[in-house]
């Protein structure tokens, strides 16, 4: 597609409901990276993935968030048994081949996120 | 103390006014540096890279200085369209060499 997708834009759940976010990178970007934004602060790093291998997941807040991206394209965050302080954006971003160490980050496309918000 | 460190605001300056924003960094480590705006509600999007050396990109200017680990943003002339939060970005080799660590940004509000 032209952009990063983000799916729902919007999700309402109640405490202890499992969620999970869907991600469709730009065709043929290499690295996807999820992010979580609460309110009034800068996007926090949660984790990275390089097509199927996800590198590092040192930013994910405790064992209830997992990631994945099965075959390299579309990637799914999911929350187990949500908690208020879960309440944010969820900003999915994708780089091309070639955004390594050297030129990563200039290509970072990210899409429009995913807002969570837990009763 | 957070790894990249921003003046939140909102700094709220008229038409046409000059306007700094500052950015301290802990890692020393930090290979590449940048600004990200923000508009409400709105995903960030890279404005411009920052070199050692500095750069400018027509009325923006980014400065670097490694020693201080310190980054700064000018933006000259402003206008009502750069209304918007500014995000200190910092990327460090962190597992796949790709991790990006962003300030909490700072609020621009320029007024008529």
């Amino acid at each position: 597609g032209a952009g990063v997708s983000q799916s729902p834009r919007y999700k309402v759940a109640k405490r202890g409901q499992d969620v999970a976010l869907r991600c469709d990178p730009i065709s043929g970007h290499v690295s996807l990276f999820w992010y979580q934004q609460a309110l009034g602060q800068g996007p926090e790093f949660l984790t990275y993935f390089q097509n199927e291998a996800q590198l590092d997941k040192s930013g994910l807040p405790s064992d209830r968030f997992f990631a994945e991206r099965p075959e390299g394209s579309v990637s799914t965050l999911k929350i187990q048994r949500t908690q208020q302080e879960d309440s944010a954006v969820y900003l999915c971003a994708s780089s091309p081949p070639g955004s390594g160490q050297i030129s990563g980050a200039n290509v970072l496309t990210f899409g429009a996120g995913s807002r969570l918000t837990v009763l | 103390r957070k790894e990249v460190e921003q003046d939140p605001g909102p700094f709220n300056v008229p038409e046409g006014a000059t306007v700094a924003f500052n950015c301290t960094y802990s890692n020393s480590a930090s290979q590449s540096f940048f600004w990200y705006r923000q508009d409400c509600r709105k995903e960030p999007k890279l404005l411009m890279s920052v070199y050692s050396s500095g750069n400018e990109d027509g009325r923006f200017t980014a400065q670097l200085n490694r020693a201080s680990q310190y980054i700064s943003l000018l933006i000259r002339d402003s206008k009502l369209s750069d209304s918007a939060t500014y995000l200190c970005v910092v990327r460090s080799l962190g597992g796949g060499g790709n991790k990006l660590t962003f300030g909490t940004g700072t609020q621009l509000k320029v007024e008529l």
